[in-house]
Order: C-alpha cells, then structure tokens, then sequence
C-alpha cells in the first residue's frame, strides 16, 4: 500500500500525558498536512510542511503542541500534557509540489484517533 | 476569512434515487475545490477535485460543479445505493496549490435499499 500511513491508530492516555503521533506520507510527496477533527465537524487545519520546513501553524496549534519533518519524509506531531479537550481524530495529508497540473491535490490517511481520560 | 458551508447537514433517500449534494464559500478566490467522502472513524477519501479554471469534473456515478462567482459547488450522485452512505465534504483550497484546505463540516448520508 502506498498511500498516506499514521500510527497509532488509536491512543487512550490520561490527562496531563504526553502523546506523539506519526505520519508517513505518499512517496515523494514533498507537502504534509496535519488537521483536527472533532465529532461532528469537518477537519481543522493545524500546520503544514514543505519538506522539511514548517510554512504555516494554526493558532489552533497551541505551545503543547509541535510537529516535524525532520529529513522531509515521515512527520510526528507531540501534544504534550494532554487535556480532555485534546480528543479528536488527527488526520495526516499529502501532496506533491510540482505534478504535471499542479492540482494540490491533497491524500489523507486513515487518521490517529486520541482519547484523552 | 474563508468559510465553507454544507447543506444540508443530513439526508436519508432510499436506494436508487438521484441527489444533490450542496457547498457554498464566501470567498471566491479559490485555487480549487475538492470533494470527500468519509466513512465513520475513517480518513477522507478523495472524489473529486475542480481546478478554479473548471466548470465540473465526473467520476462514475458523481458529478462535481463549480460556479466560483455565486461561490457554490454541487456534488450530484446518480442512482444511489446503500454503499454511497457516508459523510461528504466539501474544502477549498486558497490562494497558491500549497495552502491549507478549508473545510465544510460536511453532509451526512444515508441510503436505505
């Protein structure tokens, strides 16, 4: 399968816990995105990467949480003292700079799903 | 700022029924706009994308339009059957082919055979 990995899955942690999520995206795709989606509601932009170089954060991405793409492959996002209101889907997407149409065409995985106690 | 609205938020047709799906921004600068479909606890699964220079684009039983001017997008799905029910959003992308998409918070659907 080549499309969009993240793992884990699913994470269940006490509040007040660190978690790190990772992502690795479809080969040679050289864009990354990390969105937030809670119950109910379409997914909410976090931050994205091109390459290894961090171009945007959301003021949804508060100092607990922080992501990287340190070789611009695989990318990890850490919240760090988790609170309830942490809970929610964690989506990973890709896209490729530079395909034929330049369409930003983004893929996205099957998500890591936090469950904050 | 860009927001994107979907309705309706929730639909019940029964198995073979044609429907339509609506989206509508409020800025009509979009580089494009792209459909997805989504099954529970699941990621999104990419339909349909419409370049800001196309009028629609089709894919089997789906047929996606654009009309930036009004800032309205409509999904239309032919013969539906109990395997089309999910969750549909719709997220546009502004500016240049890197930015973020926004996204609707989607239409729920279910078909009944």
């Amino acid at each position: 399968d080549t499309g969009v990995s993240q793992d884990p899955r699913h994470k269940i942690t006490k509040r007040g816990q660190n978690v790190t999520f990772r992502c690795d995206p479809i080969s040679e795709h050289n864009r990354l995105y990390w969105y937030r989606q809670t119950l109910g509601q379409g997914p909410e932009f976090l931050t994205y990467f091109q390459n290894e170089a961090q171009l945007e954060k959301s003021r949804l991405l508060s100092d607990r949480f922080s992501a990287e793409r340190p070789k611009g492959s695989f990318s990890t996002l850490e919240i760090q003292r988790t609170e309830q209101g942490d809970s929610a889907m964690y989506l990973c997407a890709s896209s490729l700079r530079g395909d034929i149409a330049n369409t930003g065409e983004l893929f996205f995985g099957e998500g890591s799903r936090l469950t904050v106690l | 700022k860009q927001e994107v609205t979907q309705i309706p938020a929730a639909l019940s047709v029964p198995e073979g029924e044609n429907l339509v799906l609506n989206c509508s921004f409020t800025d009509s600068a979009i580089y494009n706009l792209q459909w997805f479909r989504q099954d529970p606890g699941k990621g999104l699964t990419s339909l349909l994308l419409i370049q800001s220079s196309q009028r629609e684009q089709t894919s089997g039983r789906l047929n996606a339009s654009l009309d930036k001017s009004s800032g309205r997008s409509t999904l239309y799905i032919a013969a539906s059957q109990p395997g089309d029910s999910a969750t549909y959003l719709c997220a546009v992308k502004v500016g240049q082919a890197g930015t973020a998409l926004i996204f609707g918070k989607g239409t729920t659907l279910s078909v009944s055979s």
